[in-house]
């Protein structure tokens, strides 16, 4: 089954500095790569997707990018702002199959 | 649209007793639900696939007859904890997937809360 990496668990920045959040993924058949924003007691919120037949995909400060050759795909929020300060987590899924998550990296953005 | 809700929001049981909780489908239809589980500072842990007029689907470690799910219509999942104990406590979320079009996109409720004391 699919299994999801991400790095790191803990990610602090200074106000307006980039954030980047890594994931792999081990199933060379998914093709559809979701990120997810998540505030303490709330539900994740899809911030940003990705499909397979695309490397790059950019909406205002956040973009991802995925390499299907090396199984990678990352999240880059730039001109990081305190209210971007939640856990993240990535994930991946086959068409309409289950979506398997990563373990969630904790983002503080520091004043 | 795509709206997603739970009920309750919390919930506390005694150990031992059984608690149901509702995943609706406000605004469009969902042959498959999906419920998660997600204890504090870890991620969401898939619990079952919930298919509308047929069998759960389990995940490896989930108890089936502990963790009941029914999904008898194509906009309401419930997701029933028997038996429930202390170690049952955690925050319970459902998500669901449109029937129709070409998003692959799950929308996720505002999760339930169980605390067993």
């Amino acid at each position: 089954g699919e299994n999801v990496e991400q790095h790191p668990s803990t990610l602090s920045v200074q106000e307006g500095d980039s954030a980047v959040i890594k994931c792999t993924y081990s199933d060379s058949a998914s093709n559809y790569f979701p990120w997810y924003k998540q505030e303490l007691g709330k539900r994740p919120q899809l911030i940003i997707d990705i499909r397979s037949n695309v490397g790059e995909k950019k909406d205002q400060r956040i973009a991802v990018t995925l390499n299907k050759t090396a199984k990678h795909f990352s999240l880059h929020i730039t001109e990081t702002q305190p209210e971007d300060s939640a856990v993240y987590f990535c994930a991946a899924t086959l068409g309409y199959d289950k979506i398997i998550f990563g373990k969630g990296t904790r983002l503080h953005i520091l004043p | 649209g795509a709206v997603v809700s739970q009920h309750p929001s919390w919930v506390i049981c005694k150990s031992g007793t059984s608690v149901k909780i509702e995943c609706r489908s406000l605004d469009f239809q969902a042959t498959t639900m999906f419920w998660y589980r997600q204890f504090p500072k870890q991620s969401l842990m898939l619990m079952a696939t919930s298919n509308e007029g047929s069998k759960a689907t389990y995940e490896q470690g989930v108890e089936k007859d502990k963790f009941l799910i029914n999904h008898a219509s194509l906009t309401l999942s419930t997701l029933t904890v028997t038996s429930a104990h202390p170690e049952d406590s955690s925050f319970y979320i459902c998500s669901a997937r449109r029937t129709s079009g070409t998003t692959y996109e799950q929308y996720f409720g505002p999760g339930t809360r169980l605390t067993v004391t």
